[in-house]
Order: structure tokens, then sequence, then C-alpha cells
């Protein structure tokens, strides 16, 4: 049981470009979501999804789009990277949102420079 | 912005002594969750303890909420050496906005051999 599966493990961007980060479960959870975690400020979510053919913004979205075509996938696209962006972001899912334990992936560390 | 704050930042401690973690927040939640994350990993579910109980265990972790002072307590007893590692409160709140959990900074504890 894979859990939640992000890739990559580390990318290094420059200012301008864009790229999308993967994640992917098998557990068959409604609700997938993306943190962002910077030094000294926690978790910061992005982005969130109840659902194949929903989603909606968290805190900080701006930057960011996400799409959820099916149960398992939720890619979140860096449409033109920002030095701001630089930051490690987490994939996280659960049975139903917040009213249940998330489950988090290894997270991917970006650098924009 | 943030709705759990962390006390202390960071906290060290010997082997075989307990440990306690505070969380503050400012809104009604509906529940409050606990989440450990070892250098370079994910964060891992510890404990969920809804609003309307009071205290809740899990092997050598207890977990207390006190709803009228908006603060919850992590007591780990006899720690180990695995037991280093940050530790994230975590809010499911109640009062709309975005469905997700609502992380603190964290407290780092470390615990000395």
């Amino acid at each position: 049981n894979a859990g939640v599966t992000q890739t990559p493990k580390f990318q290094v961007l420059k200012t301008g470009q864009s790229m999308t980060l993967q994640c992917a479960q098998d557990m068959n959870h409604e609700y997938m979501s993306w943190y962002r975690q910077d030094p000294g400020m926690g978790l910061r979510l992005i982005h969130y999804s109840v659902g194949a053919g929903i989603t909606d913004q968290g805190e900080v979205p701006n930057g960011y789009n996400v799409s959820r075509s099916t149960t398992e996938d939720f890619p979140l696209r860096l449409l033109s990277a920002a030095p701001s962006q630089t930051s490690v972001y987490f994939c996280a899912s659960s049975y139903s949102g917040g009213h249940s334990p998330l489950h988090f992936g290894n997270g991917t560390r970006l650098t924009v420079t | 912005s943030q709705q759990g704050e962390e006390d202390p930042q960071a906290l060290s401690i010997q082997e075989g002594e307990n440990a306690t973690m505070n969380c503050s927040y400012k809104t009604s939640i509906n529940n409050l969750q606990w989440y450990r994350q070892n250098s370079g990993r994910g964060l891992v579910h510890l404990i969920l303890i809804r609003s309307n109980e009071r205290e809740k265990h899990s092997g050598r972790l207890r977990v207390t909420l006190d709803t009228s002072k908006k603060s919850s307590s992590l007591l780990i007893t006899a720690s180990r050496a695995a037991d280093t590692a940050s530790y994230f409160c975590a809010t499911d709140d109640s009062g709309g906005g975005a469905d997700g959990l609502t992380f603190g900074k964290g407290t780092h504890l470390i615990i000395q051999p």
C-alpha cells in the first residue's frame, strides 16, 4: 500500500518557468489537498479538492493551479515560477477533509532561482 | 493565517523524561489533531480529539483539549531518541471557509540520549 506518492522529490526552476508537481493516492480518498511549508510558517493550504471534478482555493492559492480529473491524482501546476514559491510542497489526502486524519506524501522540495 | 500556536518552539530533554507541548488556537473547532514530522519527511498523524472530548490516549501519547481556553496539550511519556521530531497541532475549524486543517508552526523536540 503506497499511500500518497509525490514526484519529483527535488526540483530547481528558473524564474518564469512552469512545472507540475504530481500527487497520487491509492486509498480511494475523496479529499486531496496541497500545502506548502516554509521555515517558521508551519503549513499553509494552497488548494484542495473534495472529489473528482471539484477544486477550491485555500489560504495561499495565487500562482498555482490544480485539477482533479480522477479520484487518485491531484497535480499542482506552477504557472510562472517566482523565488517566493521556493518551499517544500506536501500533498495530503483523507476520507473527509479536516474531519478525519490527513495522510501526507514525503514532499517536493522546490527551489526557484 | 495561522490558527494554532505551539509552545514552546523548541524543547530539549533527556531520554526517559516526559515531554509536554502546548497548542493554542483562536476560533471554534470541530476537532484538533496532532502530527509528527521527522526531518525531511511528510507529516504523520498521531491523534485526533473532537471538540466534545477532553482527553485521549494512544500508547505513550496523551492529548488534552480545553475548548473554554482554546488550548490543547500533547504529553509524550518516557521519551525515546526516536521521538526526536517536530510536532504540529492542526485544527478543523467549524466556522466555514476552506475545507482542510489549519496548522501551527510546530514544536521541535530533541531527545538527548
